[in-house]
Order: C-alpha cells, then structure tokens, then sequence
C-alpha cells in the first residue's frame, strides 16, 4: 500500500520561493509516476505538473513554466515541489498524487501554502 | 490544451436517488477519463478510471461511461455518504486537466 505525507503548512511572502516535500513509503519512488496538483480555496484542482510518459521526464503545465521545479531523491524516497515568485494568487493546498493514464490513485494529505504580505 | 466542462456545476438530491453528472471534453480523449470524489478538507478520492472502471474499494452504485468528448458519472442510489463535490479528469494528454467540479448537496 503506497503512503504519501507531505510537509507541513507554510506561509510565505510575495515574491518568495516554497518547497513542498512529499515522502513516498510502501512502495519506492523510482517504481511510481509522481504528479502534483493544487486547490486555491474554494476552487477546482489544477494539474501542475509530473511524469511524462512520452519521454519518461517531467513535464509542468504551461502557466508554471520557469516558476515550477520538480525533483525526486531516489535515496529518499522523497519527491518535492518547488515553486517561486509567489503571488497570491498561489495561496493554495498542493497535493503530491500517484498515477497516470489510468488516474491519480494515491494522494498526498495536502500542504497548504498562503501567500501573504 | 484540453478543457473539460462539468455540468451541473452544483446539484442537490435527496437520499436514494439517482445522480448522473456529464463531463464534456473540448476534444476526443478516448477513455482517458477518470472521475474523484472530494470531501471538506480532504484530497480527491479515485472512483473511476478509464472511463468505467471502479476503483479498487468503491461501491458498486458508482459507475462511468462514455467514450471520445462526452462522458457520466451515475450514482445508482444516493447514500449519505456520498454528498460531495465531483471532478473528472482526463489522462490523454498533459497537461492532465480536470473539470471545474460538481457540488452534490442534500435536498
């Protein structure tokens, strides 16, 4: 059974960078296809970005390029999201999620990040 | 990018009956549809995949169909657990995008 818990809550200042961390057990990361989605309060789920099957890479949705990096650390089993120049439009919960073609089966419990002066 | 378009954005109904909620793709994604329920505070639970398959653990009173832009969700017979927000998703191409949602409150 594949387990996902991310770090905490963060609140960070327009402008600024946040690193989001998502540490897989039960399964190791390299064996998975690690996506991450957010939710801005009250709002729909909006795809960021995760594995590309096409190329085996990574892949991020058009409107966070250049703003969006994602990394595995195979030795940690821990994926992470980094995302800079915040806004506050960026106040949101971010979700670490496993899947593909076939959904995203399991989620992360969520990190929520305000963007705040 | 493709665009997904729920309808009806809310809903309300009552215990025991049955919900259709319809999902439109701005073009053909095959079955590459999946289907979330959401709970207040919670992340998305995977009903639904490729179109009509139940996920490991979900009731049988969910099912899907469709196939190309247009696709359901049914609810056969409303429990109370299930009033919730919905979303489709669709895995053809990224990015993976979702539908806006669909509220399903008490009558």
């Amino acid at each position: 059974q594949v387990q996902l818990v991310q770090s905490g809550a963060v609140v960070k200042k327009p402008g600024a960078s946040v690193k989001v961390s998502c540490k897989v057990s039960g399964y190791t990361l390299t064996e998975l296809s690690m996506h991450w989605v957010r939710q801005a309060p009250g709002k729909g789920l909006e795809w960021m970005g995760g594995f590309d099957p096409d190329d085996g890479g990574t892949i991020h949705a058009q409107k966070f390029q250049g703003r969006v990096t994602m990394i595995e650390d195979s030795s940690t089993d821990t994926a992470s999201m980094e995302l800079s120049s915040l806004r506050s439009e960026d106040t949101a919960v971010y979700y670490c999620a496993i899947g593909g073609n076939l959904g995203l089966d399991y989620w992360g419990q969520g990190t929520l990040v305000t963007v705040s002066s | 990018d493709i665009q997904m378009t729920q309808s009806p954005s809310s809903l309300s109904a009552s215990v025991g009956d049955r919900v259709t909620i319809t999902c439109r793709a701005s073009q053909s994604i095959l079955s590459y549809l999946s289907w979330y329920q959401q709970k207040p505070g919670k992340a998305p639970k995977l009903l639904i995949y490729a179109t009509s398959s139940l996920q490991s653990g979900v009731p049988s009173r969910f099912s899907g169909s469709g196939s190309g832009t247009d696709f359901t969700l049914t609810i056969s017979s409303l429990q109370p657990e299930d009033f919730a927000t919905y979303f489709c998703q669709q895995s053809y191409s990224t990015p993976y995008t979702f539908g806006q949602g669909t509220k399903l409150e008490i009558k």
